[in-house]
């Protein structure tokens, strides 16, 4: 059975850090690509990035660029999402997602990142 | 970045019934859509992709349908189970997007 947990979230100051993880099990996980999306009050459901199987790939949207790092350690089935520079805006629950030919096939439970003063 | 609207935003609809949700794309995204299906506090389930292939253990009674920029989700006789929010995603131009939803609920 795919298992998705993700970790990490908490209460944070703007302009703060977190780096959120996700462990995976019940497939061989560095054969897969993986994302990682978001669900917030003011634009629902977004996807925020994703990494190749070998992380040699990596691709992000625009709003996260250069705030946000995804990375993998197919060594321990784990993924990971630095977030740095948070704003209020980036409050929201965040999912990992295991892709199959670009479609997000499974995801976790996620976990919640709120940004406020 | 594409565009995607769904419409309506709510579908009140009554058990057994026939559910037919919408799903726009602002340009050609061939057949490169997925649906999700999300009940309160859980995660989105993916139900469909490639606009009509149903997904592992997904009911013969959820289908899809349209290419390019125009795509339904059909859900043939409503059951207590599937009252929830509907999501269309776009996979075929970075960055992925997804609509904004369409609650079905009880009528």
């Amino acid at each position: 059975e795919v298992q998705l947990v993700e970790s990490g979230g908490g209460l944070v100051q703007p302009g703060g850090s977190l780096r959120l993880s996700c462990a995976a099990s019940g497939f061989t996980f560095s054969t897969h690509w993986m994302s990682w999306v978001r669900q917030t009050l003011g634009k629902g459901l977004e996807w925020v990035a994703n990494i190749r199987d070998d992380g040699g790939v990596i691709h992000y949207v625009d709003s996260v660029k250069g705030r946000f790092t995804v990375s993998r350690d197919n060594a321990k089935n784990t993924l990971y999402l630095q977030i740095n520079s948070l704003r209020v805006e980036d409050t929201g629950v965040y999912y990992c997602a295991r892709d199959i030919h670009s479609v997000h096939e499974d995801w976790g439970q996620g976990t919640l990142v709120s940004v406020s003063s | 970045e594409i565009v995607m609207t769904q419409s309506p935003a709510t579908l009140s609809v009554s058990p057994g019934q026939r559910a037919t949700l919408s799903c726009r794309a602002s340009q050609s995204i061939s057949s490169d859509l997925a649906w999700f299906q999300q009940k309160r506090g859980q995660a989105p389930r993916l139900l469909m992709y490639r606009s009509s292939t149903r997904a592992t253990g997904i009911p013969a009674r959820f289908s899809g349908n349209g290419s390019a920029t125009e795509f339904t989700l059909t859900i043939s006789s409503l059951q207590s189970e599937d009252f929830a929010i509907y999501y269309c995603q776009q996979y075929n131009n970075w960055p992925w997007t997804f609509g904004q939803g369409t609650k079905v609920d009880v009528k």
